[in-house]
């Protein structure tokens, strides 16, 4: 149950598009298509962004988009905007019937 | 859908909590439900889920053979027992519901606000 991989911090201009990288192996990303995306600000719970790779639940921005290929999974956020600043996780179910986080990318919006 | 967390606490090394999550706002027995913890400035870390029926259940290794989760439908009501306590165990524990109905294991569009388990003597 190794954690996935995400860079530990990206940033961008507002206006920019970013794209936080998700990086795992053929038992977990690349093997399910059940990736999923969590925003959290800080002493808050995680909010659901995206879910089953690409898939937004209601009321989230068309801003934010999933994506996969092969053994990584991507976010990103066209047209950053000063309150997306937070920590983003991704996650994906295994094969070994448990679910996998990443380490978290801080997004920074200069 | 609420989500609502209780029993944390300062609890010494070696011994037992049990955690609560009352449900509302949805069929509470239509939905899997797992345990999600994270540790003070730390990430998430998945703990457990249990099915929407009880019946089934897994356990991350860090957790497996001293935490249970069990669930009671006709109270809307999601537990974490956790015994031997350890103080890596210390985390914010949050309850979460599954996205999709009857799906067992993939995402969480709903979380309880937490509760911080502090494992220290």
């Amino acid at each position: 149950q190794s954690a996935l991989t995400q860079p530990a911090s990206v940033s961008g201009s507002p206006g920019q598009s970013i794209t936080i990288s998700c990086s795992g192996t053929s038992d977990d990303v690349g093997s399910f298509n059940l990736v999923s995306w969590y925003q959290q600000f800080p002493g808050k719970a995680p909010k659901l962004m995206i879910y089953e790779v690409n898939k937004r639940p209601s009321g989230v921005s068309n801003r934010f988009a999933g994506s996969k290929s092969d053994t990584t999974a991507s976010l990103t956020i066209s047209g950053v905007q000063p309150e997306d600043e937070a920590v983003y996780y991704c996650s994906s179910y295994t094969g070994s019937t448990t679910l996998v986080f990443g380490g978290g990318t801080k997004l920074t919006v200069l | 859908v609420q989500l609502l967390e209780s029993g944390g606490g300062l609890v010494q090394p070696g011994g037992s909590l049990r955690l609560s999550c009352a449900a509302s706002g949805f069929t509470f027995s239509n939905y899997a439900m797992s345990w999600v913890r994270q540790a003070p400035g730390k990430g998430l870390e998945w703990v457990a889920v249990i099915s929407n029926s009880g019946g089934t259940t897994y356990f991350a290794d860090s957790v497996k053979g001293r935490f249970t989760i069990s669930r009671d439908n006709s109270k809307n009501t999601l537990y974490l027992q956790m015994n031997s306590l350890r103080a890596d165990d210390t985390a914010v524990y949050y309850c979460a519901k599954s996205t999709g109905q009857y799906q067992l294991l993939s995402s969480f569009d709903y979380w309880g606000q937490g509760t911080l388990v502090t494992v220290s003597s």
